[in-house]
């Protein structure tokens, strides 16, 4: 069955440390590959997506990551971690046609001084 | 730029009321999207409509109902609440169902049922 994996469900990193968090996926066919944060309170904003050529995609806030087919991953990096990035990070996945994104059960990252 | 729009932002149901989660867009989206979201559980599609006139169950679609006013409106309603219903609730839309579709979220609206 098609999943979407966050092995994480919450990290814990101190201000100025980088950060990565995992995203896998099971699909039969490379599929378009999303990250989200959700920030208390709020709707999903769309960080970053993937949906082909470089591997490594550039996003808002700072955020990067870099898709993987040998491993079937999505791994969202930073290299310094922000105490505004405290938020809930979600990756999400889709296929072409007329399908909805699926939705990764989300990593919270919280960020100590 | 109001973006996506969700009314109520709050509300309280006692069990076996019914409600409707009002739900408008202005940005001449395509196709929208009715997700709950539960601790540890991520966002789970309760119904989506890939274009007006069309709507289609999600992951999760028991104890819901949907309509797609317009292009700009999709309602969610729950005709006889329940404790499990329970969530926040998101109201997405985007462009195209198909890639490239980023989701642009409504701010979302909490629901407890008593």
């Amino acid at each position: 069955a098609q999943s979407v994996t966050q092995p994480d469900i919450h990290i814990t990193v101190s201000e100025g440390a980088s950060l990565e968090l995992r995203c896998n996926y099971s699909y039969g066919a490379t599929p378009y590959l999303f990250w989200y944060v959700q920030s208390p309170g709020q709707g999903l904003q769309l960080l970053l997506k993937y949906f082909s050529g470089d591997t490594l995609v550039q996003g808002i806030k700072g955020f990067e990551a870099e898709f993987k087919r040998s491993q079937s991953s999505f791994n969202l990096r930073k290299p310094s971690v922000h105490w505004s990035d405290a938020a809930e990070y979600f990756c999400a996945v889709g296929l072409s046609g007329n399908t909805p994104l699926v939705f990764g059960k989300g990593t919270r990252l919280s960020v100590i001084a | 730029n109001a973006g996506v729009t969700q009314t109520p932002k709050f509300q309280v149901l006692k069990t076996g009321q019914s409600m409707t989660l009002q739900c408008a867009q202005d940005m001449n989206h395509n196709s929208m999207y009715w997700y709950r979201q539960d601790p540890g559980m991520g966002l789970r599609l309760i119904y989506y409509s890939a274009s007006e006139g069309t709507t289609d169950k999600g992951e999760v679609p028991n104890g819901y109902n949907v309509s797609r006013l317009n292009k700009r409106e999709f309602s969610l309603r729950l005709e006889s609440a329940a404790p499990s219903q329970t969530s926040v609730y998101f109201c997405a839309s985007s462009l195209l169902a198909g890639m490239p579709g980023e989701l642009f979220f409504g701010e979302g609206s909490r629901l407890t049922v008593l």
